[in-house]
């Protein structure tokens, strides 16, 4: 089932600017990750931070994790056209498959030039 | 990198055939792959684990009849979708991680094969 819930579900900003995006869950995890699915394509692993993790840092973006609130949130610096993409967290539960991942719903980014 | 290749990339199919969809790892072996389905402008849900060499696990509510799995080797899985209907059409997506690796490694997914029934 769902447990992932991303908000916004559609955000729209201009290049330049900072795009941020949230995502909560709902059990004890193991990892959490994010994805980018341009329209109609697969998904491209982004970032992953561990339970035990906090932040991380990947180029551009930045990723925190409160596993006491169970949400994370994706930070874009500095948004450019080409990031316009939906945008998905994914969780793998505790105990579970590595491989079984649980995705929230996404939020569809759009960076307008 | 590792790469994973879904085949075909887009199929459409009249009602009532059955359809398969390759997975592929190409240059790592994967004993467990996972499926995905994925409506338009919704998110991916999780239909079945492929493990290689014997039965795949499928998620509640997704037909083990309907959707026939088979990961006959390290290298590559199946999804056939059988007796398809109308709102079988949809994005479907594998999904694997590199053997014997521990926790928290990447995933890597195919780009996805878009199924439309007719």
């Amino acid at each position: 089932s769902q447990q992932g819930e991303e908000d916004p579900q559609a955000l729209s900003i201009q290049e330049g600017e900072n795009a941020t995006m949230n995502c909560s869950y709902k059990t004890s995890i193991n990892n959490l990750q994010w994805y980018r699915q341009n329209s109609g394509r697969g998904l491209v692993h982004l970032i992953l931070i561990r339970s035990n993790e906090r932040e991380k840092h990947s180029g551009r973006l930045r990723v925190t994790l409160d596993t006491s609130k169970k949400s994370s949130s994706l930070l874009i610096t500095a948004s450019r056209a080409a990031d316009t993409a939906s945008y998905f967290c994914a969780t793998v539960h505790s105990g579970g498959s590595q491989g079984n991942l649980i995705f929230g719903k996404g939020t569809k980014l759009s960076v307008k030039p | 990198g590792a790469v994973v290749s879904q085949h075909p990339s887009r199929v459409i199919c009249k009602s009532g055939t059955s359809v398969k969809i390759e997975c592929r790892s190409l240059d790592f072996q994967a004993t467990t792959m996972f499926w995905y389905r994925q409506f338009p402008k919704q998110s991916l849900m999780l239909m079945a684990t492929s493990n290689e060499g014997s039965k795949a696990t499928y998620e509640q509510g997704v037909e083990k009849d309907k959707f026939l799995i088979n990961h006959a080797s390290l290298t590559l899985s199946t999804l056939t979708v059988t007796s398809a209907h109308p709102e079988d059409s949809s994005f479907y997506i594998c999904s694997a991680t590199p053997q014997g690796l521990p926790s928290g490694n990447t995933i890597y997914f195919g780009e996805g094969s878009w199924l439309t029934v007719v």
